[in-house]
């Protein structure tokens, strides 16, 4: 079994909506990132969060890591184009820093 | 700052054949990271060094697979005798401090085991 559950697994949405990329652990984590992959380049680190209630945002893009850090939420306001991708969270597993990862959120913007 | 490297972006072998994967770090990270994602599943973690050294190697599948750190500069994954179960797309991460830093990865190499 997966250890962080990545939902949904692929996203369409119309340029200029909003649209929500969740990632839940049965466990409580040390850290949670997201990170950005196009294809044929390197993930790009987005966040991350460490602290129970914490949350983050860059330009149109927030994070958040719910209270018992087991659960994060990725939110983008008005898609554009540039923002298609995978996205995919990860996290520390624990105090040895070993990553775990979600399966990914492959997100279509349609024009 | 050029970031992490890795060669060759893609490899197509046969099963049977051995296969070096390298991975270039981006410079003065101590700490380098080996991951695998096998198509429609997860990225999973394989070693961690720390310089030279494994910290950690509890991902590696099996003896067929070969991390080296000469040096504690860039890093080699060899798999000897590569098998149909070893494609998928290897990753390689540097970070400077593992409490402080994310990790940086590379682009990722392409292997494909006929």
């Amino acid at each position: 079994s997966q250890e962080l559950e990545q939902s949904p697994q692929s996203l369409i949405v119309q340029e200029g909506k909003n649209l929500t990329i969740n990632c839940t652990s049965s466990k409580t984590l040390y850290g949670l990132y997201w990170y950005k992959q196009k294809y044929g380049e390197g993930l790009i680190f987005l966040m991350m969060l460490q602290k129970g209630g914490e949350e983050k945002s860059h330009e149109k893009i927030t994070a958040k890591l719910d209270e018992k850090k087991q659960q994060s939420s990725l939110h983008i306001t008005a898609s554009q184009p540039s923002h298609a991708g995978i996205y995919l969270c990860g996290a520390d597993r624990d105090s040895n820093y070993q990553l775990i990862w979600g399966a990914g959120t492959k997100l279509i913007i349609k024009p | 700052e050029a970031g992490v490297t890795q060669f060759p972006s893609h490899s197509v072998i046969e099963k049977g054949q051995t296969v070096t994967l390298r991975c270039d770090p981006i410079s003065g990270h101590d700490n380098l990271y080996w991951y695998r994602r096998v198509m429609g599943k997860e990225i999973k973690f394989l070693l961690h060094f720390v310089k030279e050294s494994k910290q950690d190697e509890s991902g590696m599948p099996n003896n067929r697979f070969l991390a080296e750190r000469t040096g504690g500069t860039y890093s080699t994954l060899k798999v000897q005798p590569a098998e149909l179960e070893d494609s998928g797309v290897y990753f390689c991460a540097s970070s400077q401090d593992p409490r402080l830093d994310t990790q940086y990865f590379g682009p990722g190499t392409r292997l494909t085991v006929l």
